[in-house]
C-alpha cells in the first residue's frame, strides 16, 4: 500500500531556531496535509496544499507541496516551547485515502 | 476544543470482546472519519462517512464496521477483538466531503484489549 516516509524522526532545537522537515513518498497525491498533535489530544490540522509547487504560510509555518507530488516540506521559524509535539504529514488522492506519515517529535529546548 | 466529541474516552475489555465507540461530529458537519492511531502502525484513515453513506474506505478490518445515524453521530464496532486492536481511535468531522475539506478531530477514545 501507499507510505509516507517523514524525517527526522525526532529533533531537539533551541528557542529561536527554525525547523524543517519532509515528508516522501514514493505515490504521487494530490493534497497534502500537515497536522501537529499534543499529546493527549487529536492532530490539529496547520496546513494544507492543493497544487504542486504550491507555497503557503500559516503565521510561522511555511510549507511546500513538491513538484513531483511525491513529496512536501515543512519549515517553522523562531520556534517557541508550544511548538513542542508531534508533526504529521498526510497524502490524501481523489479516492479520499489519507495516508498518515509516521511523523517528526519535535522538542524545544529554552 | 474541536467542537467533536467521543465517548468513551477510555475502554478496557477482553480479547474476543466486540466494542462501540461513539462519534458526534461538530454541528452542521456531514462528514465523519474513523482513524486508528497505534505505537506500531501510526495513524490510519479507517473509514469515512457522508450523510449517512459510506464514502471512503481505508485500512479497515473486516471484524470492524461503522455508522452513521440519521442525527449525523457516527459509531464505529470493533469485533472479535485482539491485543493488536489496542489503539487511540480518532473521529474527525468535517462540513461536507471532499479533500479539500477541513477536518476537525475529536479526543480519541483509547482502548486497551487484555
Amino acid at each position: 500500500g501507499q507510505q509516507l516516509n517523514q524525517s527526522p524522526q525526532s529533533m531537539f532545537i533551541q528557542e529561536g531556531e527554525d525547523v524543517s522537515m519532509n515528508c516522501t513518498s514514493s505515490s504521487i497525491f494530490n493534497t497534502w496535509l500537515w497536522y501537529k498533535q499534543d499529546p493527549g489530544e487529536g492532530p490539529v490540522l496547520l496546513i494544507a496544499l492543493y497544487k504542486a509547487g504550491e507555497l503557503t504560510s500559516n503565521g510561522r509555518l511555511t510549507a511546500q507541496f513538491g513538484i513531483t507530488r511525491k513529496d512536501s516540506f515543512l519549515n517553522i521559524s523562531a520556534s517557541i516551547p508550544s511548538d513542542v509535539g508531534i508533526y504529521f504529514c498526510a497524502g490524501v488522492n481523489y479516492g479520499q485515502n489519507f495516508v498518515f506519515g509516521p511523523g517528526t517529535r519535535l522538542s524545544v529546548l529554552p | 476544543d474541536s467542537g467533536v466529541t467521543q465517548t468513551p474516552k477510555h475502554l478496557i475489555t477482553a480479547t474476543g470482546q466486540r466494542v462501540t465507540l461513539r462519534c458526534s461530529p461538530r454541528s452542521g458537519d456531514l462528514s465523519v472519519y474513523w482513524y486508528q492511531q497505534s505505537l506500531d502502525q501510526g495513524l490510519q484513515f479507517l473509514i469515512q462517512y457522508y450523510n449517512g453513506e459510506e464514502r471512503a474506505k481505508g485500512n479497515i478490518l473486516e471484524r470492524f464496521s461503522a455508522q452513521q445515524f440519521p442525527d449525523l453521530h457516527s459509531e464505529l464496532n470493533l469485533s472479535s477483538l485482539e491485543l493488536g486492536d489496542s489503539a487511540l481511535y480518532f473521529c474527525a468531522s468535517s462540513l461536507r466531503t471532499g479533500i479539500t475539506e477541513t477536518q476537525y478531530f475529536g479526543p480519541g477514545t483509547r482502548l486497551l484489549v487484555l
